[in-house]
């Protein structure tokens, strides 16, 4: 079956740089979720998108921005990297944002800023 | 607000013994719980789910858990480790119309 696409898998950035983090959800999957998971620590929720509008906000810093596009695939962009946002970025998607069957979540991407 | 609690940060159990992992939860509203594996550099797997219904649900790989309205708690239970089960292990709740929320996760180490 498939599953939640995330792009790229590893990403190594610099101090300051801008990063850009994909995801595709699980065809027919109109929602999605995205999180931030530190070294040691639990998935921390950062937005969400359902029908393309954002519908709920997390512990984003502002520097992050993140959208959902027609296809419903989602990117989430990150400018002025600190050293800080080392950490493994999770997507997730549902159908419809009352989907209490859990997330199926993409396999993550590890961003490095060095 | 709702919150997940996992009492123990770190279960260390030898290879065929039986083990259990703690979860605690507090919501005001009714709640979806979900219990996610993480293998060392990997993704998150759902483990199994409860929704409503029986209050023992059983998951993948010999995984269960029982779902406590009263102790609110969701604890997770294997009747045997193996060496493959060493990951981290992370209690998850859902609210309607709201996302998941973890808990802080507790690493399984199977010892041989």
């Amino acid at each position: 079956a498939a599953g939640v696409i995330q792009s790229p898998r590893h990403l190594i950035k610099e101090k300051r740089e801008t990063a850009t983090l994909k995801c595709y959800p699980i065809p027919r999957h109109d929602t999605v979720y995205w999180y931030q998971q530190g070294p040691g620590q639990d998935p921390q929720f950062l937005i969400s998108f359902y029908e393309k509008m954002q519908s709920d906000k997390g512990s984003i810093p502002d520097r992050f921005s993140a959208q959902q596009f027609s296809d419903y695939h989602s990117e989430l962009n990150m400018s002025s990297l600190e050293l800080g946002d080392s950490a493994l970025y999770f997507c997730a998607s549902s159908l419809g944002n009352r989907d209490s069957y859990g997330y199926t979540f993409g396999s993550g991407t590890r961003l490095t800023v060095v | 607000a709702q919150s997940v609690t996992q009492l123990d940060s770190q279960v260390p159990v030898f290879e065929e013994a039986p083990v259990e992992l703690r979860c605690n939860y507090s919501s005001s509203v009714s709640v979806y719980l979900f219990w996610y594996v993480q293998y060392p550099n990997q993704g998150l797997q759902l483990l199994l789910k409860y929704l409503s219904g029986s209050t023992l649900v059983k998951g993948i790989n010999g995984f269960e858990a029982e779902f406590n309205k009263s102790q609110t708690s969701f604890h997770l239970r294997k009747p045997s480790v193996h060496i493959s089960d060493t990951a981290e292990y992370f209690c998850a709740l859902k609210t309607s119309y709201d996302k998941v929320i973890f808990g802080p996760g507790t690493s399984l180490s199977v010892i041989p």
